[in-house]
């Protein structure tokens, strides 16, 4: 079965600029996570989504947001970007109820210039 | 917040030997996983760990979950090119929530 997708891979932008990225499940996952990945603070929890509804959340400024649509498919979105904001953004489903871990996908790479 | 402390930080070995490395935390956790990220791509689960004191094997991996709840370690035996990485221990408190990861452990392998 297809693992979890992202889009786009790579992605540039200006500081300042909003960023959308978008996050596919594997097929029958509920839970949906996104972290950001960088060199000095490693990987960090952003939030988690399930049914549509925020779960948890990490502690990350406002400009940071996400949502859940009814297939499961889910979104975040990083407002008045800024060159801190460079990172690999990692997104993670599971089945919950029991579900082993996380599968991750292969990320965005957002870098801010 | 809480942390884990993943040692080493990075690893030069041979082929063919043995690699450790550990997970510490100040918390008790539920779950212990073990994770390894190849460059370019998101973290692969290698091994989960549910109870105190359980040893898991898969191949030549074996992870052991600390009787306190707070440790967990995970072993490569003969090490080969392909286990070239950065290996990840992720704690889960309860069955819903989110991973605290450590910082990695960056193995590089001389043929």
């Amino acid at each position: 079965k297809a693992g979890v997708t992202q889009t786009p891979r790579y992605l540039i932008k200006t500081r300042g600029q909003q960023v959308t990225l978008s996050c596919s499940p594997i097929s029958g996952h509920r839970s949906v996570s996104w972290y950001q990945q960088t060199p000095g603070q490693g990987l960090q929890f952003l939030f988690e989504y399930f049914s549509e509804t925020q779960r948890n959340k990490g502690n990350f400024p406002g400009r940071f947001s996400g949502r859940q649509f009814s297939n499961s498919r889910s979104e975040m979105n990083v407002s008045t970007l800024e060159l801190g904001d460079s990172a690999l953004y990692l997104c993670a489903s599971r089945r919950d109820r029991g579900g082993i871990g996380y599968t991750f996908g292969s990320g965005t790479r957002l870098t801010v210039v | 917040g809480q942390q884990l402390n993943q040692s080493p930080q990075s690893m030069f070995i041979q082929e063919g030997e043995d690699v450790s490395m550990n997970c510490t935390s100040s918390s008790i956790f539920n779950t212990w996983l073990w994770y390894k990220q190849d460059p370019g791509e998101g973290p692969v689960l290698l091994i989960a760990l549910y109870k105190a004191g359980e040893l898991t094997s898969n191949g030549r991996l074996t992870a052991q979950f600390g009787i306190t709840r707070k440790d967990s370690f995970l072993n490569i035996s003969a090490s080969i090119p392909s286990d070239v990485g950065i290996y990840f221990c992720a704690g889960q408190e309860g069955s819903q929530g989110n991973l605290i990861f450590g910082k990695g452990t960056k193995l590089s392998v001389k043929p």
